[in-house]
């Protein structure tokens, strides 16, 4: 299957660590999307990247940062982490116009807990 | 900004029955899409149905179909003889259409069980 991967699919951390959560999308794909799924919310979107540079960004502070890599694949890192980071962070794939075959792929998520 | 609004935060059917689940969105764009998605316990977001703004005709995907309603900027979900494989957290999005990168704005879900 060539869907999006990420990893891990959970992970607990301490207030004030840092973090780093990996996706892989899927085949064809060239833009990844993050988003944020606090317990009982819908998604909202942190980032998206595309060709290495971050093109839009949503209302989220700098301790979330992030990285497309030359094959695709993506990073997001959160500095001093805090309790309310606590949540399922997805990662979703497309092409930059987000149509055509395959649309957006959306992976399981990682569930990071912080302590 | 645009903003999904889902103000049913749990729904329960019978297995066989139909069930309508509602959501409401604003915006001022005239080209948009709007979607409804699956999320089982696996996590993972499964598109279900998918409507453009600029089609009258009602989008269906087998037992699955919506009633658009622009001018009111309404989007429910028909889940017709609904299956036990049915159960999962429901949400509503919406995407532009202008341009790239566009980005989903999600409803706050409804909860649907299904009862054997």
């Amino acid at each position: 299957d060539a869907g999006v991967t990420q990893s891990p699919t959970h992970l607990i951390k301490t207030r004030g660590q840092q973090v780093t959560l990996r996706c892989s999308p899927k085949s064809g794909h060239d833009t990844v999307s993050w988003y944020q799924q606090a317990l009982g919310q819908g998604p909202q979107f942190i980032f998206q990247y595309y060709e290495e540079e971050e093109r839009q960004r949503g209302n989220f502070p700098d301790r979330f940062s992030g990285h497309q890599f030359p094959n695709y694949s993506s990073e997001l890192n959160v500095n001093a982490l805090l309790l309310g980071d606590s949540a399922l962070y997805l990662c979703a794939s497309s092409l930059p116009t987000g149509t055509g075959v395959g649309g957006y792929t959306f992976g399981s998520g990682t569930r990071l807990t912080v302590v | 900004a645009q903003t999904v609004t889902q103000s049913q935060p749990e729904m329960s059917v019978q297995e066989a029955e139909t069930v309508t689940l509602s959501c409401t969105y604003d915006t001022s764009e005239s080209d948009y899409y709007l979607f409804w998605y699956k999320q089982p316990p696996s996590r993972q977001m499964i598109l279900v149905i998918r409507q453009e703004a600029y089609k009258q005709q009602n989008a269906t995907e087998n037992r699955f179909s919506v009633n658009f309603q622009k001018a009111a900027k309404s989007f429910s979900l028909k889940i017709s003889d609904s299956q036990l494989g049915d159960a999962a957290m429901y949400f509503c999005a919406y995407r532009s259409a202008s341009g790239n990168f566009n980005k989903f704005y999600f409803g706050s879900g409804t909860k649907l069980n299904v009862k054997p």
